[in-house]
């Protein structure tokens, strides 16, 4: 089936630095990544949808600047958080939906990130 | 996307089925039921999906009513291994996005 692969698992950063997570598609393109954040005991919550080769889309109250997302092709897209800060810490998912005809009808998800902030 | 109501909890025995169940009584004719899991600190996991037909896969199985107001996953033999969040999503199976609500915290217990 197809797999998304996410990285890193965790990471712990100081704050006022910069951390990047990537996800990739493994065996299948999307055109559409859906990057995800969760606060514990909470659900997740959509920050932005990446598409290939375009800009980001953000959701309301998420700030562009600060989540820089970049999805330069078909089976990878980035996002690197900027100038971290304690409340930045969260579990970090990204999620694709496969382009072929053929592949699963769901939208398939990353392992997650969890970050640090100190 | 319309919205969903399911319980925030339920307990189920290990090898006993388990019945979730999900309102969305104003889902609209060409939006589809999808249900997917999260176990603790992982990505979420997607079970299974339909439109106005019951459906059936190695995971689960999904009883739509016919006026497709509520629906049911049924985890027909649940292990210790299905304890998770389960959510039931709503949308038109488009390119659009997924949003979550806050889902069944399910636990299997021995």
């Amino acid at each position: 089936g197809a797999v998304v692969s996410q990285h890193p698992s965790r990471v712990i950063c100081k704050s006022g630095t910069s951390v990047k997570i990537e996800c990739r598609s493994l065996d299948f393109q999307a055109t559409t990544m859906f990057w995800y954040r969760q606060f514990p005991k909470q659900s997740l919550m959509l920050m932005a949808t990446s598409n290939e080769g375009s800009k980001a889309t953000y959701e309301q109250g998420v700030e562009k600047d600060k989540f820089l997302i970049n999805h330069a092709s078909l089976t990878l897209s980035t996002l690197t958080v900027t100038s971290a800060h304690p409340e930045d810490s969260s579990f970090y998912i990204c999620s694709a939906r496969a382009t072929q005809i053929g592949t699963p009808a769901g939208y398939t998800f990353g392992s997650g990130t969890r970050l640090t902030v100190v | 996307d319309a919205k969903t109501t399911q319980p925030p909890s339920m307990d189920c025995a290990e090898g006993r089925a388990a019945n979730l169940p999900c309102n969305h009584s104003t889902i609209s004719g060409n939006e589809y039921v999808y249900w997917y899991r999260q176990i603790h600190s992982q990505g979420p996991q997607y079970i299974i999906h339909g439109l106005k037909n019951n459906e059936t896969n190695e995971m689960a199985s999904l009883i739509i009513t016919e006026d497709r107001k509520s629906s049911t996953l049924i985890l027909p033999h649940a292990t210790l291994r299905d304890t998770a969040v389960y959510y039931c999503i709503v949308r038109v199976d488009s390119w659009g996005k997924l949003q979550f609500g806050a889902g069944t915290q399910v636990v299997v217990t021995p």
